[in-house]
């Protein structure tokens, strides 16, 4: 079964630091570019980052720019977001996706996780 | 930064057909994709490349794109049909992903 699963989520104070996980089984992890979406309490969804199979390409919104890495380990089939300099509208629901390219070059997330919670408080 | 706009929220009747629009400046050359999200669970996807439906997804629903509008179309929406829908694009050099704000659709 192919499956994208989220951890590291919790209680941060602003200006602290967490480090999201996501464990992927199912499929072969390192043939896909993967990202990081986001969806705060009662809102929409939000693009966070994006990385390619090898890693070489990274790409941010530009409201995490500077705060948050994006990595993966292609060997333990493992997504990451280091994400540093918390802010209170960083409060959301973090979901992993995997992003499929189609014939035509366009693509879509067609995998997500099933989220993780961070909140950002004092 | 590129945008799409769609209608805070479509009711129908269950029946009914329900269309749920997404407008951006860049979807006459990308195209529209389309997240069924339901209350408390992660998204769905139920269109891609603006009319292609995933495996698994009823017929009742299609996709169609003209110009800077996209639409998403539930014909017989059924009650279970109930749920935030996002579109999806991409910018122009395909590395920034854009969402929609979302639909809420309600059936009754």
């Amino acid at each position: 079964e192919v499956q994208l699963v989220e951890s590291g989520g919790g209680l941060v104070q602003p200006g602290g630091s967490l480090r999201l996980s996501c464990a992927a089984s199912g499929f072969t992890f390192s043939s896909y570019w993967m990202s990081w979406v986001r969806q705060a309490p009662g809102k929409g969804l939000e693009w966070v980052a994006n990385i390619k199979q090898d890693g070489s390409e990274k790409y941010y919104v530009d409201s995490v720019k500077g705060r948050f890495t994006i990595s993966r380990d292609n060997a333990k089939n493992s997504l990451y977001l280091q994400m540093n300099s918390l802010r209170a509208e960083d409060t959301a629901v973090y979901y992993c996706a995997r992003r499929q390219f189609y014939s035509s070059g366009s693509d879509a997330f067609d995998i997500w996780g099933q989220g993780t919670m961070v909140t950002v408080s004092s | 930064s590129y945008e799409l706009t769609q209608p805070p929220s479509v009711s129908v009747s269950p029946g009914q057909t329900a269309r749920i629009t997404c407008s951006g400046d860049a979807l006459p050359k990308k195209y529209a994709y389309w997240y069924q999200q339901k209350s408390g669970q992660a998204p769905v996807l139920v269109i891609y490349e603006d009319s292609k439906r995933p495996s698994g997804i009823p017929e009742r629903f299609s996709g169609s794109s003209s110009g800077t509008m996209a639409t998403l179309t539930i014909s017989g929406a059924q009650v279970e049909d109930e749920a935030d829908y996002y579109c999806y694009s991409t910018d122009s050099s395909g590395n920034h992903v854009v969402f929609g704000g979302g639909t809420k659709l309600t059936v009754l």
